[in-house]
């Protein structure tokens, strides 16, 4: 079975401070990631993702992810952060070449970032 | 182009009605899937449609169930309504199977039983 832990609930920032919303799997296999940022009343739009290849994946608005595989993590960071970005922000995960699983994505129960101006 | 189109945005229904759901994926999208989000649960996989075949179910009862057109746009069908079944759902559609494509989430549509 595969997992996703997201261990904060929220995340609060300063704008123009780093942020990281931090992200944890459990798979057997190897691993596609994905983060995904949700605004109120809208559904997931997605930030980036990692298939395989370099472990800095870059994504929109200015996101980056680092996947760690030996610690299992994928922390969405951004070196700056602004008030814009105050959102729900979703890892999830699915396995690899696991063509029995189809395409279902595990996600993590979500984090909210709220950045003060 | 368009986006995943789901409709309709908002519904309110009655407990023990039935309800249908509507996913239009963007233009050449063969894989749908669909999510439930709750605030107690969060997002939970509900099932995927490939080429109008159920590829993988997610452990909802047999009150949810789904299809997909020969045109790949999918519905999804919840039956005797229960008040918690109240939830986002949310399409997200495919190019392929296979997920380097990536995917693209509607905006959802927002089911209330009461």
């Amino acid at each position: 079975a595969q997992s996703v832990a997201q261990p904060e609930d929220q995340v609060n920032v300063a704008e123009g401070n780093p942020l990281t919303v931090k992200c944890t799997y459990s798979v057997s296999g190897n691993p596609y990631l994905f983060w995904y940022v949700q605004y109120p009343n809208r559904g997931l739009q997605f930030l980036l993702k990692y298939i395989t290849g370099d472990n800095l994946v870059k994504g929109s608005y200015g996101f980056e992810a680092e996947f760690n595989k030996s610690q299992t993590s994928f922390h969405l960071k951004k070196p700056s952060a602004l008030v814009s970005d105050s959102a729900l922000y979703f890892c999830a995960v699915r396995v690899l070449a696991a063509k029995a699983a189809g395409n279902k994505l595990t996600f993590g129960g979500g984090t909210r970032v709220l950045v003060k101006p | 182009k368009a986006g995943v189109t789901q409709t309709p945005r908002y519904l309110i229904k009655t407990r023990g009605q039935q309800v249908t759901l509507s996913c239009s994926p963007i233009s050449g999208h063969r894989s749908v899937s669909w999510y439930q989000q709750t605030p107690g649960q969060g997002l939970q996989f509900l099932f995927e449609y490939f080429s109008e075949t159920q590829r993988n179910k997610g452990n909802f009862p047999g009150r949810f169930s789904g299809r997909q057109f020969s045109n790949s746009r999918s519905e999804m069908n919840v039956s005797t309504l229960e008040l918690g079944d109240s939830a986002l759902y949310l399409c997200a559609s495919s190019l392929a199977a296979a997920p380097r494509h990536g995917y693209t989430f509607g905006s959802g549509t927002r089911l209330t039983v009461v």
